[in-house]
Order: structure tokens, then sequence, then C-alpha cells
């Protein structure tokens, strides 16, 4: 069974980098085509694919945000950390991340993490 | 930020079939699968559909995708109370950019 969990502060502030951990079991980066991914949602809004990072380290950045994000991995302790840097208000939302699954010819995310709510405030 | 679009509702009594639709592009839909999320209130999303039409295991057959050009559909047929959600198409994008639908909430009346 697959499952994630994200960790992280609650509460930042304007202009600071955020840290998030997604915490993971069910899979290992060992295993080759295995990814995960991190999307969020403002409250009350859709969702916004951020970043993904694949089992060889390939990373694929949303090209609105790539200038202020990082992801990478942790093969041994199976987590996977995202940073973004210079947050503002706007980027208060629920971070999610998600295992990447795949068949000839599509991928996704799926399952899940339960979500972290991350609020921007002075 | 959204590049696919979707109606911002939709709504049946039980029993009836919906259908949403997912308006995208050439470099999207056009030339890569649709992928179909549902989130529950309250919750995470969910993968509902793969690949345009394939049904993850678990999933109820009432739910179905389909995808012609560059706009993909969901077909929620035989509406149930517990399909009340918000439903959310995804594509690549050539600019290997995933892409998210603007959301599709569903009432069951």
């Amino acid at each position: 069974q697959i499952t994630l969990k994200e960790s992280g502060p609650t509460l930042v502030k304007p202009t600071q980098t955020l840290t998030l951990t997604c915490t993971f079991s069910g899979f290992s980066f060992s295993s080759s085509g295995v990814g995960v991914g991190w999307i969020r949602q403002p409250p009350g809004k859709a969702l916004e694919w951020l970043a993904l990072i694949y089992w060889d380290d390939d990373k694929r950045y949303s090209p609105s945000l790539k200038s202020r994000l990082t992801i990478t991995k942790d093969t041994s302790k199976n987590q996977v950390v995202l940073r973004m840097t210079n947050m503002d208000p706007v980027d208060t939302a629920t971070y999610y991340c998600a295992h990447r699954g795949a068949a000839p010819g599509s991928d996704w995310f799926g399952p899940w993490g339960q979500g972290t709510l991350v609020t921007v405030s002075s | 930020q959204s590049v696919l679009t979707q109606p911002p509702s939709a709504s049946g009594t039980p029993g009836q079939r919906v259908t949403i639709s997912c308006s995208g592009s050439s470099s999207n839909i056009g030339r890569n699968t649709a992928i179909w999320y549902q989130q529950l209130p309250g919750t995470a999303p969910k993968l509902l559909i793969y690949g345009n039409d394939q049904r993850p295991s678990g999933v109820p057959d009432r739910f179905s995708g389909s995808k012609s050009g560059t706009s993909a559909s969901l077909a929620i047929s035989g509406l149930q109370s517990e399909d009340e959600a918000d439903y959310y198409c995804a594509a690549w994008d050539d600019s290997l950019n995933y892409v998210f639908g603007t959301g599709t909430k569903v009432t069951v009346l």
C-alpha cells in the first residue's frame, strides 16, 4: 500500500523560504519509473502542479515557478523535499505530494498525501 | 494559471447522467493523454481516469472518460449522492508543464 505524508511549517512570513518534506512508504526510488510530485491548491481554487522528481534524479518544474523551486530526494529515507523561495501571501495554499503512476502512453499522480496548509502572513 | 477549461458546475438528480468537458489545445490534450481526478469535500484529490479512458481498479464503472481532438470528457452514469465532488482534468503540455483544468463542481440535486 502506497502512502505519502507532507510535513513542514504551517505559517511562513513573506520573503521567507518554505521547506516541505514528503515522507512515503510502499514504493522506492530504487525502482525504475518511480516519481513524486508536488501540487498545491489555494483555498477555494484549482489545483496547480509545482514539480516532479524521478527515480533517476531527473526533475521537472512548473515554468511559471521554476526560478523559485527546488525539488530533491533522499532515497535512503524515502523522502522528497520541496523548497520554494521568496514566499508571498498569494502562495497560501494546501500543498500536496503525490506518487507518480505510469502505464504505456500515460502517467498520473496518485495516490496523494493528505496535504498541508501553508499560510503566508507577517 | 489553468490552461484546460472546464465548466464551473454541473448537476443532476440521482440516477441521471452528467458529462463534464475539458477543453485544451494541440500542445496538451491534443498530443497527450487526459487524466481525471475527483476531490471529495475536504479531502485530497484521487485518480479517477488515466490514459483518456482507463479506470484504475476500485473506480466504479459508472465513471467513463473519452477524448476527441483537443478536448476530453468525463461522464458519470447513474449519478449517486457520493459523487458530489470537484472534478479536475489534467494533461502534460509540450512545454513539460503538467496542467490542470479549472475544475467542475458536481452537485447531486
